[in-house]
């Protein structure tokens, strides 16, 4: 069964202190592999695609990484602002269809 | 602002009750894809129409149903409500199957409470 599995589940941070979420995921043939960030009450916001290990992506202060069998969010130097929930997801074929599997999600807070 | 809007945004109803869900896409988007979020299932894909075919089925329950119309908007039917049902549901839109399945972009959601 295709999964993905987000930790730790929740970490806060201080202002400037720099960590990685991890993303592990088992599916048949990844598609690709997709970070998002969503705050309190709206929509998830799309980050990246990573679509073979080895292959890096980066925004701001964050930097996305990818394994065959897992992902990390490196966020580096964070500020306030970055405080989200971080959501993984693979792209895996159910049923005959593509459909994107999301993972739990990593709550981030940073401290001031 | 994603570029993809969803009514209304709050929606109180009763157990027994049916209420639709409005989604508009992305300009120039074909694919639609519906989602609902709960605290404890996390966000679960329902279903996704392409060009007003629909393409996949997820975790959708027969009490709730979907269609795309000619102009791309989406509607999501929920009926027979329960209170299980009380959940945020997302639209998302992509530009279409060939321009990457995972490249969605979420609309602000729909927050409904079932009492």
């Amino acid at each position: 069964e295709d999964q993905v599995t987000q930790s730790p589940e929740a970490l806060r941070l201080q202002e400037g202190e720099s960590s990685s979420l991890n993303c592990s995921y088992t599916v048949s043939g990844l598609r690709g592999l997709f970070w998002y960030r969503q705050d309190p009450g709206k929509g998830p916001e799309f980050l990246f695609t990573l679509y073979s290990a080895g292959e890096e992506k980066e925004k701001e202060r964050l930097k996305a990484t990818l394994t065959k069998k897992e992902s990390f969010l490196h966020i580096t130097a964070p500020k306030p602002e970055d405080s989200a929930t971080y959501l993984c997801a693979v792209q895996a074929r159910i049923q005959g269809a593509q459909k994107l599997v999301f993972g739990q999600g990593t709550r981030l807070t940073i401290n001031p | 602002d994603s570029g993809v809007t969803q009514t209304p945004k709050h929606l109180i109803t009763a157990t027994g009750q049916r209420v639709t869900l409005r989604c508009s896409p992305r300009s120039g988007d074909l694919s639609v894809y519906w989602y609902q979020q709960s605290l404890d299932q996390g966000l679960q894909f329902l279903i996704q129409y392409y060009n007003g075919e629909e393409r996949a089925k997820g975790n959708i329950l027969e009490r709730f149903s979907a269609q795309q119309f000619p102009d791309l908007h989406s509607e999501l039917n929920l009926s027979s409500l329960e209170l299980g049902d009380s959940a945020l549901y997302f639209c998302a839109s992509s530009v279409g199957l060939a321009g990457g399945l995972g490249e969605q972009f979420f609309g602000p959601g729909t927050r409904l409470t079932v009492l």
